[in-house]
């Protein structure tokens, strides 16, 4: 299994615009949450999808951010418009259900907004 | 409120010698806990899981404890080499009526020089 997928590893973008980050959970789980990651607030949870439905979006920052699910192998994370406060490695995390066994990160998506 | 504080916040040795990562966390109902690694540019990898009943877990030169009753955790690395440097992160998991959360600390960051 080559682990979850994201996409794009970097991207660099002018205040205002939309970005789509991507993300391909490992084949067989039904378990996908959405991170972000700076210096001064390390991993923050952003949202939690179970069987492609969202469970838990109170980490959601504000209405710029959305996420969808629209199968079991992809999920997209949306910020319109983007603000530079926004930069942050964006990382995508897979595990099967209820007991997180097999917990996996992606490498992320660093997004530098300018 | 559910918390994981990690010490210290950051860490030098020598290559070859040892460390200790402490962990205290304030996380109920207590699941399980986890060590991450986490290498600059990369997604965190797991190290160790363990669960309530479990007091050490080791993998190759690293070795986590856990004292549930202290709530307090662990990880001790041996004979340390200079790809041990990474930032290590402290994971608790919260059993909710949803599945299980993840509760973060901040990580210690581990520099092993020559």
């Amino acid at each position: 299994d080559a682990g979850v997928i994201q996409s794009p590893r970097h991207e660099v973008t002018e205040m205002g615009q939309e970005v789509t980050l991507r993300c391909k959970p490992i084949s067989g789980h039904n378990s996908l949450f959405w991170y972000r990651q700076t210096m001064m607030r390390g991993l923050e949870l952003l949202i939690y999808f179970n069987n492609n439905v969202p469970i838990d979006d109170s980490g959601m920052p504000e209405d710029r951010f959305s996420a969808k699910m629209p199968n079991a192998s992809f999920s997209t994370l949306k910020i319109q418009p983007s603000e530079p406060r926004d930069s942050a490695v964006y990382f995508c995390a897979s595990s099967f259900a209820v007991t997180n066994y097999g917990y996996t990160f992606g490498s992320g998506t660093r997004l530098t907004v300018v | 409120k559910n918390q994981v504080e990690q010490s210290p916040q950051s860490l030098i040795i020598l290559e070859g010698k040892n460390c200790t990562l402490q962990c205290n966390y304030t996380v109920s109902p207590f699941s399980n806990l986890r060590w991450y690694k986490q290498d600059t540019g990369r997604g965190p990898v797991s190290l160790t899981i363990m669960t309530f009943s479990e007091n050490t877990k080791s993998n190759g030169r690293y070795t986590a404890t856990l004292d549930a009753d202290t709530k307090q955790s662990s990880l001790h690395i041996t004979a340390s080499q200079l790809s041990d440097s990474a930032s290590y992160i402290c994971v608790v998991s919260a059993r909710m009526e949803y599945g299980n959360k993840l509760v973060f600390g901040a990580g210690t960051i581990l520099r092993v020089k020559s």
